[in-house]
């Protein structure tokens, strides 16, 4: 069956410190794959995308690599904040519908003082 | 300018009743998504409008599940006679254009809970 998984375990890291967040798929070939943030309450709020034929983006602090021969993309928060602390989440899109975003559970970031 | 905005931000019903969500979307976007996402969970795709056309359909889980959107703008989904698995926060989000990688903006839900 079609698959996104994410880390399933909350992050805990320190202020300054850069956070990776893994998103592994299956039986999937995205035409591309997005990453959002999530605050308790309110809905997910877009970050960066990533097409299949791109390996590497950057925003700031943030920077997205998409691996399709692994199947995984890595997000990374470099130079952490305790506003950062959120829940991420990995959206794909599927080649065939792409219109249509699956998404992975999320992760939740805490980013200590 | 004003973001998506969604009614109610909450709603308790009891099991059985119908229940009619509301979305207003970001003025002149094309694009309108419905998702589902319940506690500790992802979203779930739900249903797309392209205008008042609905092109996918595929993600409502069963045909109490009802969404339009009349007039290319507002759109209402509508759940009949309520299950307590319905319970989950539903999202709405819209997007300027039709183009796959057009970023969508998210309302912030309306938490139903079925009783």
């Amino acid at each position: 069956s079609q698959k996104i998984e994410q880390n399933s375990e909350a992050l805990n890291i320190q202020e300054g410190k850069t956070a990776t967040l893994t998103c592994n798929y299956t039986n999937y070939s995205p035409a591309y794959l997005q990453w959002y943030r999530q605050d308790p309450g309110r809905g997910p709020v877009f970050l960066l995308l990533i097409r299949e034929n791109e390996k590497e983006k950057r925003k700031e602090r943030l920077k997205v690599t998409f691996d399709t021969t692994l199947k995984q993309s890595l997000f990374h928060i470099t130079a952490s904040q305790p506003a950062d602390s959120a829940t991420y989440l990995c959206a794909l899109a599927h080649a065939g519908n792409n219109r249509k975003l699956i998404w992975g559970l999320g992760t939740s970031l805490a980013v200590n003082p | 300018g004003a973001g998506v905005s969604q009614s109610p931000r909450y709603k308790v019903a009891k099991r059985g009743q119908d229940v009619a969500l509301r979305c207003d979307p970001i003025s002149g976007h094309v694009s309108l998504f419905w998702y589902q996402q319940a506690l500790g969970q992802g979203p779930e795709f739900l249903t797309y409008f392209q205008n008042e056309a609905q092109l996918d359909k595929s993600g409502l889980p069963s045909d109490r599940f009802f969404a339009e959107r009349p007039e290319g703008s507002v759109s209402t989904l509508k759940i009949q006679r309520t299950q307590q698995e319905d319970s989950a926060v539903y999202l709405c989000a819209s997007s300027l254009g039709a183009a796959m990688t057009d970023t969508q903006y998210f309302g912030p839900g309306t938490r139903l809970t079925v009783l």
